[in-house]
């Protein structure tokens, strides 16, 4: 499964949107895109997930550019209960590790 | 409401008492997993369970066991817990895994600490 690499930490202005970027140029053309996050002490929460096309849902936009290297979180209108670890995760079924292995991810820091 | 539920929240422990962290979904979901997080090491998958009767190592099973008679419940044991079993700990649970499928919804976690 593809590496990926992001941003140790970011901060965003409440009520702003939080583009939060992440790198996987060696993604293959059938993993997917998982984006998740953990709010301190608190189970990963599912986010998002895409294979090429930008998805849209109640949370978040995931865009991920024509060559699938990179891809962006967008949280519309962050908010302080946005503040947390963000995980992209680059996976396959059936791939070398078969499940899905969160990094150490980005810590979005809303500030007000 | 849909959830999965750990329990229990908190456990302060001693070496060598067998102990037994439960899992339960509500959701129907076929695959269950546990995990730990240490700091700095990130989450790493214990065990985990494709359905029923079916379960397999993750990365780091070595002192824990499970079990999976029923689909709802997935149980963690640790037989003879160590202080190097001190650890937040994550039941994690999936409708299915595979093909895109691998929405996780995870319990709110078991803060082990082993004495």
């Amino acid at each position: 499964d593809a590496k990926t690499t992001q941003p140790p930490s970011m901060d965003c202005a409440e009520g702003r949107a939080a583009n939060l970027p992440c790198n996987h140029s060696t993604i293959s053309g059938n993993e997917y895109v998982y984006w998740y996050r953990q709010i301190h002490s608190q189970g990963p929460q599912y986010i998002i997930h895409g294979l090429k096309n930008n998805e849209t849902n109640e949370m978040a936009s995931l865009i991920i550019t024509e060559d699938r290297k990179s891809s962006t979180l967008i949280l519309p209108h962050a908010t302080l209960r946005d503040t947390a670890v963000y995980y992209c995760i680059a996976f396959r079924y059936g791939g070398a590790t078969n499940k899905l292995i969160f990094g150490t991810g980005t810590l979005l820091a809303v500030q007000p | 409401e849909a959830q999965v539920t750990q329990n229990p929240r908190y456990l302060i422990t001693v070496t060598g008492k067998k102990l037994t962290v439960t899992c339960s979904q509500n959701m129907n979901h076929e695959y269950m997993s546990w995990y730990r997080q240490d700091p700095g090491l990130g989450l790493r998958q214990i065990y985990y369970s494709m359905n029923v009767e079916v379960t397999d190592k993750g990365d780091v099973p070595e002192g824990y066991k499970v079990s999976r008679k029923e689909k709802r419940n997935f149980p963690l044991i640790l037989e003879s817990p160590s202080p190097n079993q001190t650890s937040l700990y994550f039941c994690a649970s999936s409708l299915f895994y595979g093909q895109g499928g691998e929405k996780l919804f995870f319990g709110s976690g078991t803060q082990l600490s082993v004495l």
